[in-house]
């Protein structure tokens, strides 16, 4: 069964903190995705990587970077978290331009 | 500004009616679409797409139709069933050109009565 795999389900973090959140996928895709999940805002593409070291903004990508230094793994870093970074983060992954399979999720609250 | 919205963000159907589920966009370059489905804490899941050389895909209780002049789209459940009861996100990408990323609507959230 193909996985994507989000390493926490929930984070608590203090403003001002670095925040890494990690994302694995087993199926050898060569695309990965971060978007974020707010109520009425539905689904905006942070971040996304075509290639390993390869990386492309998506819509909202002001205090985020990401690194992807392996083709299974695609890390989100919010470089000093603040309280309107308050949200659900879903990573997704997909081969060639088929649709996305996604993780679970990472509810990520900062204090 | 929004190239996919959904414009009702929650609908409430009795079981083993039929519930419909619409999708705007405005990116004429759009050509194809599909579905997800969310439980709470859980990530979205695949439902169903459609290209648009289409204008309807059907699997089981699930049917999307397109409207390109209009550009709209809209997702039919019939017999709606309790376990139906979810977000579902309308997304939409250019079939043509490299662009692999989805854009997704707000999301409308289903409930079914029992």
């Amino acid at each position: 069964d193909v996985k994507v795999t989000q390493s926490s389900r929930y984070l608590v973090k203090r403003t001002g903190e670095k925040v890494f959140l990690e994302c694995v996928q087993d199926m050898d895709h060569e695309n990965m995705f971060w978007y974020r999940q707010d109520p009425g805002l539905g689904l905006r593409l942070i971040y996304f990587s075509y290639d390993v070291k390869m990386k492309e903004k998506g819509d909202i990508p002001e205090g985020y970077s990401v690194s992807r230094e392996k083709k299974e793994r695609f890390s989100l870093i919010l470089e000093s978290a603040s309280t309107n970074q308050t949200s659900m983060y879903l990573c997704a992954s997909s081969h060639r331009r088929y649709g996305y399979t996604f993780g679970s999720g990472t509810r990520l609250t900062v204090v | 500004d929004q190239q996919v919205k959904q414009n009702s963000p929650s609908l409430s159907v009795q079981e083993g009616r039929i519930s419909i589920l619409n999708c705007d966009y405005t990116n004429s370059m759009f050509d194809y679409f599909l579905w997800y489905k969310k439980y709470p804490a859980e990530g979205p899941t695949f439902l169903i797409s459609i290209s648009s050389i289409k204008d309807k895909n059907e699997d089981g209780r699930f049917t999307v139709f397109l409207n390109k002049s209009a550009k709209h789209l809209s997702l039919h459940i019939v017999p709606s069933q309790p376990g139906d009861s979810a977000v579902y996100f309308c997304a939409a990408r250019p079939d043509r050109g490299s662009a692999r990323q989805l854009t997704f609507g707000s999301g409308t959230q289903l409930t079914v009565l029992p």
